[in-house]
């Protein structure tokens, strides 16, 4: 089955850009959208946008000056990029396929922690 | 922004008993709307999709009912793998995506 596999630096310093990468095995990242979410330690869970196969995106209008969300699909990867971060973008990171039509996230990473720290 | 508003924040429940939770959109969402489980330390597993289907895998003990703005996921029979936090999301209108607070299930 599907499974993804997020990986990136665990520790990022202010006003530095948050770089990560999901890596998708068991299935192709064509015909589906993939989602980036994040969770605060202690909180709840943020949609940070997402991007289908043909370059679609969107992106939570609170992040989208921040954000950008590729795709690699000769390697299967899907990439965020958060740029200017502060310590509240402290979170566990996310990717999630989310659905051609209905967006709601049947296969999850297990998620990656990312600390802002000088 | 579709606002979801979760209650409770916390319910204490024994095992065996049922639980309810209530999810509350902002306008109506139709029924788009899906329940996820998490466990401390792990990702968020799908649940029930289109506020009724359960997700493949998903034991019949969960239930999602609702439409419009109200919704409900009901456990008929807590188990002690049930005891997780629970959030609920709509995907009517979107950007973005929007989850509910939470609602963590604890044992009583």
């Amino acid at each position: 089955q599907v499974q993804l596999q997020e990986s990136g630096p665990g520790l990022v310093k202010p006003s530095e850009t948050l770089s990560l990468t999901c890596a998708v095995s068991g299935g192709s990242i064509s015909s589906y959208y993939w989602s980036w979410v994040r969770q605060p330690p202690g909180k709840g869970l943020e949609w940070i946008g997402h991007m289908y196969y043909t370059g679609t995106t969107n992106y939570n209008p609170s992040l989208k000056s921040r954000v950008t969300i590729s795709l690699d699909t000769s390697q299967n990867q899907v990439s965020l990029k958060l740029t200017s971060v502060t310590a509240a973008d402290t979170a566990v990171y996310y990717c999630a396929r989310d659905g051609r039509y209905h967006h709601y996230m049947d296969v999850w990473g297990k998620g990656t922690t990312v600390t802002v720290s000088s | 922004e579709i606002v979801m508003t979760q209650s409770p924040d916390t319910l204490s429940v024994s095992p065996g008993e049922r639980a309810t939770l209530s999810c509350r959109a902002s306008q109506s969402i139709s029924s788009n709307l899906a329940w996820y489980q998490q466990k401390p330390g792990q990702a968020p597993r799908l649940l029930i999709y289109g506020a009724i289907t359960r997700a493949t895998g998903i034991p019949a003990r969960f239930s999602g009912s609702g439409s419009g703005t109200e919704f409900t996921l009901t456990i008929s029979s807590l188990q002690s793998e049930d005891f997780a936090v629970y959030y609920c999301q709509q995907y009517n209108n979107w950007p973005p995506l929007t989850f509910g607070g939470g609602t963590k299930v604890q044992i009583k």
